[in-house]
């Protein structure tokens, strides 16, 4: 049984471009979110999906936006980089819709650097 | 809202010792708490969570947490270190009311010294 899988695993970027990172949940997942780990930092909450609609957002600007596919695989895309957006991205799954006792299983991250 | 606090950004330990990480929290409602462990350049991994009835968590790898609602702490302990516990320990608290935005803190690495 694959676990939560991302693509890429590294990024190369330059301030004012856009990115789309991928997750594919573990199987018999249908929820995922998303979370920004700074170097250094502890991961920050960017959003949550689920049945294909954004159900909590953190405190992130709207150059963060994202999708749930059918599929419940997810993309995370940001808009107009900053060098501030370098961090690892990392993506969790987790088995239930809003079961609050439910554990996220994460995946291995994208690092993206922004020059 | 919530918040966690980890003391200590790097602890060590010497092998055998035992580890001891702190953890206090903040929260308007009753939390659901968690830790985690992430090995470099990989994702975390949850190494045990408390959600409602026994205070004394166990995990996995020989590690367990009580929660302690009078202090407001969830630390983490493991009677004796291994060479193979060194990475960074996340705790974290999410809201029991809905959804899984989880706020983590700023993590302590362990260094576990032969």
């Amino acid at each position: 049984d694959a676990g939560v899988t991302q693509s890429p695993t590294h990024l190369i970027k330059t301030r004012g471009q856009q990115v789309t990172l991928r997750c594919s949940p573990k199987s018999g997942h249908d929820t995922v979110s998303w979370y920004q780990q700074a170097l250094g930092q502890g991961p920050q909450f960017i959003f949550q999906y689920y049945e294909e609609e954004e159900r909590q957002r953190g405190n992130f600007p709207d150059r963060f936006s994202g999708h749930q596919f059918p599929n419940y695989s997810s993309e995370l895309n940001v808009n107009a980089l900053l060098l501030g957006d370098s961090a690892l991205y990392l993506c969790a799954s987790s088995p239930v819709g809003t079961g609050v006792e439910e554990t996220q299983y994460f995946g291995p991250g994208t690092r993206l650097l922004v020059l | 809202a919530q918040s966690v606090t980890q003391l200590g950004s790097h602890v060590s330990v010497s092998e055998g010792a035992l580890v001891l990480l702190r953890c206090n929290y903040s929260s308007s409602v009753p939390p659901y708490l968690f830790w985690y462990v992430q090995y470099p350049n990989q994702g975390l991994q949850l190494l045990l969570k408390y959600t409602t009835g026994a205070t004394l968590v166990k995990g996995i790898n020989g590690f367990e947490a009580e929660f302690k609602k009078s202090e407001t702490s969830f630390h983490l302990t493991k009677p004796s270190a291994h060479m193979s516990d060194a990475a960074e320990y996340f705790c974290a608290v999410r809201r029991n009311t809905g959804g899984f935005k989880t706020i983590f803190g700023a993590g302590t690495r362990l260094f576990v010294k032969a």
